[in-house]
């Protein structure tokens, strides 16, 4: 049972564009809920997050927004570059418990 | 300032053989976790704790286990290794909820 599901497993888009990265979660326990960035042979690294108290939250060129009716969320990267070619993955958690994450969208910036 | 470093970064193993990845940061973090990822897939969740001497399970901890005797070191030990343990482990830690995780680079593991 997938809480946390990333129905999209790529995205191409091109430089200079809008990136749309969607999420959705089953579980309406979730109050915490991010976004990761990993690139091949490394990590993944943090990129943005979100509280269930807030509807966006923004970080430069990257806006997360949630929609807690609709069970959703998206990343919003503007303007888009060739170095944001990453896999993304959602994530999101209950309280002070592990996350739980999507399965995730490979993103692809042309130039 | 290091992070979280795992080691090694790559491994193969015959069935049946054991061994243990290791896992350390040294950000003072109270939480840290073991996650697996298989290829197109997310991160599994094998084994976390929340502070020294205290373990828990994880979505996927059969043929595993873990020990946290210290803050900084949280070893992953894998006994009798099956083909289907064959993937990419990764360890993390955080400070808290609000904070996001620090992963380490990851170690492929090869059953063979």
């Amino acid at each position: 049972d997938q809480q946390v599901k990333q129905n999209s497993p790529s995205l191409s888009v091109q430089e200079g564009r809008i990136s749309i990265l969607n999420c959705d979660y089953t579980n309406s326990m979730f109050d915490y809920f991010l976004w990761y960035k990993k690139y091949p042979a490394e990590g993944p690294t943090f990129l943005i997050s979100i509280s269930s108290i807030k509807d966006k939250n923004e970080d430069g060129r990257f806006t997360v927004f949630l929609n807690k009716s609709a069970k959703h969320l998206s990343l919003h990267i503007v303007p888009s570059q060739p170095g944001d070619s990453a896999v993304y993955f959602c994530a999101a958690s209950p309280g002070n418990t592990p996350l739980v994450f999507g399965k995730g969208t490979r993103l692809s910036v042309i130039a | 300032n290091a992070g979280v470093t795992q080691t090694p970064k790559f491994r193969i193993l015959k069935i049946g053989q054991s061994m243990t990845l290791q896992c350390t940061q040294d950000m003072n973090h109270n939480y840290m976790y073991w996650y697996r990822q298989d290829p197109g897939m997310g991160l599994k969740l094998i084994y976390y704790s929340v502070g020294a001497g205290i373990t828990d399970k994880g979505e996927v901890p059969n043929g595993y286990n873990v020990s946290r005797s210290t803050t900084e070191d949280f070893p992953l030990r894998l006994e009798l290794a099956a083909p289907s343990q064959t993937s990419v482990y990764f360890c993390a830690s955080r400070q808290g909820q609000l904070y996001g995780y620090t992963f380490g680079s990851g170690t492929r593991l090869t059953v063979v």
